[in-house]
């Protein structure tokens, strides 16, 4: 059990640019969950995959940000058109499903200049 | 629909004292109850959780919290703190059933003077 990774760890791009985050998650874990949390917040949260299916969106989520989980694995957040609001640090967590209980990735701060 | 209110932003305490770090939440549903610390530089790891049964539940590194359903509360304890407990401590809820997605409170920094 290596733990749930995340890609990159930090990214700084200019306004209008996309960007792509990873996660790996525990590999027996189905479950998989996105959040984003800013600065002296708790985390909020943005999707949830169960295998390969996006089975909740937040409202949060905007038409510029997509998730997939193509093969029920790893899953990938993109940032289209990126703005300077979006300067946050995107979490991702995974579960086994049981008792709700979610690990999460240390992971990737975004800095939109 | 679930939320959480952690009562205080902040919580300084000497080394050794006792602190309590307050939450309360709002559910419509059956709900488990978490406790998640973030130290600095690191990702989230979970301190302890509510499920069912006995209301006091012990965690990790000396923690526990008591489930009152009556006052919607789940307050977080230790009685004697150390200076490597200084970090974020945020609440969270979830349904029991369904997606299970963690509603977290905006969190309580802790710092503990020696």
């Amino acid at each position: 059990d290596t733990g749930v990774s995340q890609n990159p760890r930090h990214k700084i791009t200019k306004r209008g640019q996309n960007v792509t985050f990873r996660c790996d998650p525990i590999s027996e874990h189905n479950r998989l969950y996105w959040y984003r949390q800013t600065l002296g917040q708790g985390p909020e949260f943005l999707t949830y995959f169960q295998n390969e299916a996006q089975l909740e969106k937040s409202r949060l989520l905007s038409d510029r940000f997509s998730a997939e989980r193509p093969k029920g694995s790893f899953s990938t957040l993109e940032i289209q058109r990126t703005e300077q609001g979006d300067s946050a640090m995107y979490l991702c967590a995974s579960s086994p499903g049981v008792a709700g209980e979610l690990f999460f990735g240390e992971g990737s701060r975004l800095t939109v200049l | 629909a679930q939320s959480v209110t952690q009562l205080d932003s902040q919580v300084p305490v000497f080394e050794e004292a006792p602190v309590e770090l307050r939450c309360n939440y709002s559910s419509s549903v059956s709900v488990y109850l978490f406790w998640y610390v973030q130290y600095p530089n690191q990702g989230l790891q979970l301190l302890l959780k509510y499920l069912s049964g006995s209301t006091l539940v012990k965690g990790i590194n000396g923690f526990e919290a008591e489930f009152n359903k009556s006052q919607t509360s789940f307050h977080l304890r230790k009685p004697s703190v150390h200076i490597s407990d200084t970090a974020e401590y945020f609440c969270a809820v979830s349904g029991s059933a369904g997606a299970q997605k963690l509603v977290f409170g905006q969190g309580t920094r802790l710092t503990i003077n020696p």
